[in-house]
């Protein structure tokens, strides 16, 4: 089965800096790319997705690239805040027949004032 | 509000005995899916439903069962066969003939006296 790994797990930033996560897969044929954001005591919140069609998206201060040769993906997020500060999961499917999502382990991001 | 609501919010079971958590959806999604969570972990896939009386085992389906009776409902069963239950369980859902974008409710603590 599929298999992702999620990198740092955790990641400790001043308030204003970027912010980098990365995941690898192990399918070639996956082509579905989620990120989402989990506030304590929540359950995730999708907050940005990618096909493999497209090389990357951005939206407002998040972003994310795909790099299919190299089966990884990133988030990345610019201008953090403290409400930023949450734990960040990679997630991916494959479109064939009914896939369902595999999620790495996930990345605590805590960014101080 | 559209949404996805979970309870208890907090479950505490004894040794050899069942218990259930809820899940309930407004959103009008075919599809629902029952996550768990362990600290430092990913979400593992328990079960789901893509349509009413329809279910499938995800990754870690031993000790669980699942009924999908109504299309808002996809109750969990943690049975006395589950010998490690304590985590935290997430619902959730997405719509028609789609594994993306899943929605979440905000979790049962579940936790053995």
């Amino acid at each position: 089965g599929e298999n992702v790994e999620q990198h740092p797990s955790t990641l400790s930033v001043q308030e204003g800096d970027s912010a980098v996560i990365k995941c690898t897969y192990s399918d070639s044929a996956s082509n579905y790319f989620p990120w989402y954001k989990q506030e304590l005591g929540k359950g995730p919140q999708l907050i940005i997705d990618i096909r493999s069609n497209v090389g990357e998206k951005k939206d407002q201060r998040i972003a994310v690239t795909l790099n299919k040769t190299a089966k990884h993906f990133s988030l990345h997020i610019t201008e953090t805040q403290p409400e930023d500060s949450a734990v960040y999961f990679c997630a991916v499917s494959k479109n064939s027949g009914y896939s369902t999502l595999t999620f790495g382990k996930g990345t605590m991001l805590l960014v101080s004032p | 509000d559209g949404g996805i609501t979970q309870s208890p919010k907090y479950l505490f079971r004894k040794e050899g005995q069942n218990v259930t958590l809820s899940c309930e959806q407004n959103l009008n999604h075919d599809a629902m899916y029952w996550y768990r969570q362990d600290p430092g972990q990913g979400l593992r896939l328990i079960y789901y439903s893509q349509i009413v009386n329809d279910f499938q085992k995800g990754d870690i389906a031993e000790g669980y069962s699942v009924s999908r009776e109504k299309k808002e409902s996809f109750p969990l069963t943690v049975t006395s066969a589950q010998k490690n239950p304590t985590a935290f369980y997430l619902c959730a859902s997405s719509p028609q003939g789609t594994n993306e974008k899943l929605f979440f409710g905000s979790g049962t603590q579940l936790s053995v006296l």
